[in-house]
């Protein structure tokens, strides 16, 4: 039974340039959560999205950030315009039905490193 | 609003000694607490987690922790570390009805020493 996917691993890119991560959550989820990691730092709730709907975007920056979650295919966090400030790990987390004793289940990460 | 505490950003400990690990939460409504141990880069692994059925929780690895609604405190604790146990720990909360997105700590880092 494999658990959340994340790819790519590491990801480099130029400031200006957009940043796609994707997300694969747990066979059966149907709940997807993105949290950033910045260095040294614990991880921040940035959305929650349902397959087709965006539940909670409450700790999404309000500009260059986006999130879907396709009724086919993985979740997707999209950064336009990358600057420095964005360098971080990004997690993606998946629970089976979005209540407050789920676990979430977390992938590995996408670390995103800005030139 | 919910917001976490870890007393402690670094933790060191000798293998074989009590580990504990301190977490403080603030909750305006029942919460859920768990905690999560992350290796170098790696994801989050949860060790255990409260859901207001016993308030000693067991988790895995040896690990527990005990709610204690009057201290507002989730502490974590093994009885004897092991050098596999070298991590950080992150505590984290979320309300029983509303959103269910996690507010993390800003972790601990557990080093042991030989």
């Amino acid at each position: 039974n494999a658990g959340v996917m994340q790819n790519p691993r590491h990801l480099v890119r130029r400031r200006g340039q957009e940043a796609r991560l994707r997300c694969s959550p747990m066979k059966g989820h149907s709940h997807v959560y993105w949290y950033r990691q910045l260095p040294e730092e614990g991880l921040k709730f940035m959305v929650y999205l349902q397959k087709e709907n965006i539940i909670d975007e409450s700790g999404m920056p309000k500009e260059r950030f986006s999130a879907e979650f396709p009724k086919e295919g993985p979740s997707i966090l999209r950064i336009q315009q990358v600057v420095r400030g964005d360098s971080a790990a990004y997690f993606c987390a998946s629970s089976p039905w979005g209540q407050g004793t789920d676990t979430q289940y977390f992938g590995p990460g996408t670390r995103l490193t800005v030139l | 609003a919910q917001s976490v505490t870890q007393l402690g950003s670094h933790v060191s400990v000798s293998e074989g000694a009590l580990v504990l690990l301190r977490c403080n939460y603030s909750s305006s409504v029942p919460p859920y607490l768990f905690w999560y141990v992350q290796y170098p880069n790696q994801g989050l692994q949860l060790l255990l987690k409260y859901t207001s059925a016993a308030t000693l929780v067991k988790g895995i690895n040896g690990f527990e922790a005990e709610f204690k609604k009057s201290e507002t405190s989730f502490h974590l604790t093994k009885p004897s570390a092991h050098m596999s146990d070298a991590a950080e720990y992150f505590c984290a909360v979320s309300p029983i009805q509303g959103a269910q997105k996690l507010v993390f700590g800003q972790g601990t880092r557990l080093t042991i020493n030989p």
